[in-house]
């Protein structure tokens, strides 16, 4: 009940184009999803989160889409660049009493020109 | 603020040595986090601490593992004897308890053991 499960394992995009991860999870206690961007050789770091108050959290090129009814969360990378070539985790969380993040199992994501 | 500090950045070493690896949290972080990344598994968490108290060790693979926080600002994690099944990357991560639980991690530790 504690798994989150992403989809693909890698994504190839073109540059320009969108890029879409997919997350889905058990537990109906997690109240925190937020998403982390790995470069190689460099620590997890966060990107963008949402709380399940809200359907959509759009920053800047990257948008997280929620569904509550189906517990499941995805990442969106409108006009990919290479630059956002990383690898991307999701993650959930119950924010008060235990902060503990439950990762997903990474997309390692390629931009080509 | 510097960010997470780890030490080493890279180690190799011998089976059946010892290692030891170093965290430095953001000051004023009241969670640190061990991390274990390796390409078959991802990111597992080992074990984490709430105030210097360890608070879930579940993740920690075996005896070999050991971890502590003697101080605020000190963490260590700690294996004995080493195996070539330990080599991975090893990520602390430290966290202020709040509103979010947004992690900040360090560089990374880059464990080979021979």
């Amino acid at each position: 009940q504690q798994q989150v499960k992403q989809s693909p394992q890698s994504l190839i995009v073109q540059k320009g184009g969108i890029s879409i991860i997919n997350c889905a999870y058990e537990n109906t206690a997690f109240d925190y999803f937020p998403w982390y961007q790995q470069f190689p050789g460099k620590g997890p770091a966060l990107l963008i989160a949402i709380r399940p108050d809200v359907s959509e959290k759009k920053e800047g090129r990257f948008t997280i889409s929620f569904n509550k009814s189906a517990k499941q969360f995805s990442l969106h990378i409108m006009d990919s660049q290479p630059g956002d070539s990383a690898t991307y985790f999701c993650a959930a969380s119950i924010v008060f009493g235990n902060e503990k993040l439950t990762f997903g199992t990474g997309t390692r994501l390629t931009i080509i020109p | 603020d510097a960010g997470v500090i780890q030490s080493p950045r890279h180690e190799v070493t011998e089976m059946g040595q010892e290692v030891t690896l170093r965290c430095k949290p953001i000051s004023g972080h009241d969670y640190l986090f061990w991390y274990r990344q390796t390409m078959m598994r991802g990111l597992e968490l080992l074990i984490y601490f709430n105030n210097n108290v360890p608070i879930d060790d579940s993740g920690m693979p075996e005896d070999r593992f050991s971890a502590k926080m003697p101080n605020a600002s000190f963490s260590t994690l700690k294996i004995q004897p080493s195996e070539p099944r330990d080599s991975a990357v090893y990520f602390c991560a430290s966290s202020l308890s709040g509103r979010t639980n947004e992690q900040f991690f360090g560089p990374g530790t880059r464990l080979t053991v021979l």
